[in-house]
């Protein structure tokens, strides 16, 4: 079986800062992980996706993401927080043979 | 521009109507998806196709009824809905299942 925690259902930053997003999975098998970023009234965007290959995954809007295989973590971060990337961000755990699980989301709330 | 787009983007409808959502995908994708998305509750699969074929139906009532005509298009026709079917729906698409899901921007379907 796999499942997807997201630690924090809501984080605040002041622009400028850095942000860090949790995630933890458990996954029988090697996984593929995304997160994906969804902006008020809006439909789900890709931000990246680890496929086995380097651990550390960089995305779109300056966002990355480190696969640790060891704390079974995919946690996001970036290093310094837009008034852009105020929205809603899911981490989600494909094992290949079972439909895509999705985390909760997590609030990213960024303060002027 | 994601290359799925879903119309209409509202509806309100009452609990006696028949509606129906339509998606449309420009990506020469073979996998499609409807997915529910209501407030506070993690993103809910309902159906997938694959190659215009319905592989999963995540027991979903019959008062939603997919249609798949061919790999570009996929409609949920709506009948007989409760308030509680108030939520976003989502339409998604992929290369194949088990490969990156792209969104479209999602209907709103108001249940009144």
């Amino acid at each position: 079986a796999q499942s997807v925690t997201q630690l924090d259902s809501h984080v605040s930053v002041s622009e400028g800062t850095p942000v860090l997003l949790r995630c933890n999975y458990s996954s029988s098998y090697s996984p593929s992980l995304f997160w994906y970023v969804q902006h008020p009234n809006k439909g789900l965007q890709l931000l990246l996706k680890y496929t086995s290959a380097a651990t550390l995954v960089k995305g779109i809007n300056g966002f990355e993401a480190e696969f640790k295989k060891s704390e079974t973590s995919f946690h996001l971060t970036k290093p310094s927080a837009h008034m852009s990337d105020a929205a809603e961000y899911f981490c989600v755990v494909d094992s290949g043979n079972t439909p895509l699980v999705f985390g909760k989301g997590t609030r990213l709330s960024v303060i002027a | 521009e994601t290359g799925v787009t879903q119309t209409p983007r509202h509806l309100v409808m009452g609990m006696t109507n028949k509606k129906s959502l339509k998606c449309e995908q420009h990506l020469g994708h073979n996998a499609m998806y409807w997915y529910k998305q209501s407030a506070k509750k993690p993103l809910e699969l309902m159906f997938v196709y694959n190659f215009k074929e319905q592989t999963e139906n995540n027991s979903v009532p019959s008062r939603f009824s997919p249609e798949c005509p061919n790999s570009s298009h996929l409609f949920l026709h709506l009948h007989t809905l409760q308030p509680e079917d108030s939520a976003l729906y989502l339409c998604a698409s992929s290369p194949g299942t088990g490969n990156t899901i792209y969104f479209g921007e999602g209907s709103w379907l108001t249940v009144v």
